[in-house]
């Protein structure tokens, strides 16, 4: 079945630092890959999203390339802001179906 | 403003109750979803519908229970069957069904039990 894993948390960094959260998925076909964020006490925001491999999604700074080969969509941001600080989720979600698979999701803490 | 509303903020379960948490969406989409957090985990499947008056099950939805009688309405009950109800409740919506089109999500239900 689809499966998606995240690193765990929490990751704590300092302003301006450089974020690195690794995304791997196992799935069959040729599935669309989807990064969300998490503020405390709310919902899920969409980040970016990338529907086919060498794609790139990018938002806010953040950005994801889809690497089919190694299957895997890590999350960076060059320079990362207190207010950054958020759960992320990667997701997949299968050419034959309409469900999200959701990682586990990754706490970041930015520290000023 | 489109989007997607989620009521109660929090809602508070006695034992043997059933209780109905309501998602609202004015996107015109067609496809809504509702899913449990657990706390420190992701996100799981609960019932989606992709169409009115009709519905599937999730990876977990035994204890629960939907309809889907308005394109813009897809509310949830929790029953006594759900043994372990407390959880933070997400809903979400989509234009279509495919794999590229994107879910929005609401700004959740966190359920208690007394």
């Amino acid at each position: 079945g689809n499966s998606v894993t995240q690193m765990e948390g929490p990751v704590t960094l300092s302003e301006e630092a450089f974020l690195t959260i690794n995304c791997t998925y196992t799935a069959t076909g040729y599935p669309s890959l989807f990064w969300y964020v998490q503020y405390p006490g709310e919902g899920l925001q969409l980040l970016l999203k990338a529907t086919k491999a060498d794609d790139k999604g990018s938002n806010k700074g953040f950005e994801a390339t889809y690497r089919k080969e190694t299957t895997s969509f890590h999350l960076e941001k060059g320079s990362v802001q207190v207010s950054d600080s958020a759960v992320y989720f990667c997701a997949l979600k299968h050419n034959a179906g309409n469900m999200l698979t959701f990682g586990g999701g990754t706490r970041l803490m930015v520290k000023p | 403003d489109g989007g997607i509303t989620q009521s109660p903020k929090y809602l508070f379960r006695k034992e043997g109750q059933n209780v109905t948490l309501s998602c609202e969406q004015n996107l015109n989409h067609d496809a809504m979803y509702w899913y449990r957090q657990d706390p420190g985990q992701g996100l799981r499947l609960i019932y989606y519908s992709q169409i009115v008056n009709d519905f599937q099950k999730g990876d977990i939805a035994e204890g629960y229970s939907v309809s889907r009688e308005k394109k813009e309405s897809f509310p949830l009950t929790v029953t006594s069957a759900q043994k372990n109800p407390t959880a933070f409740y997400l809903c979400a919506s989509s234009e279509e069904t495919s794999a590229v089109a994107t879910q929005y999500f609401g700004p959740g239900t966190r359920l208690l039990v007394l």
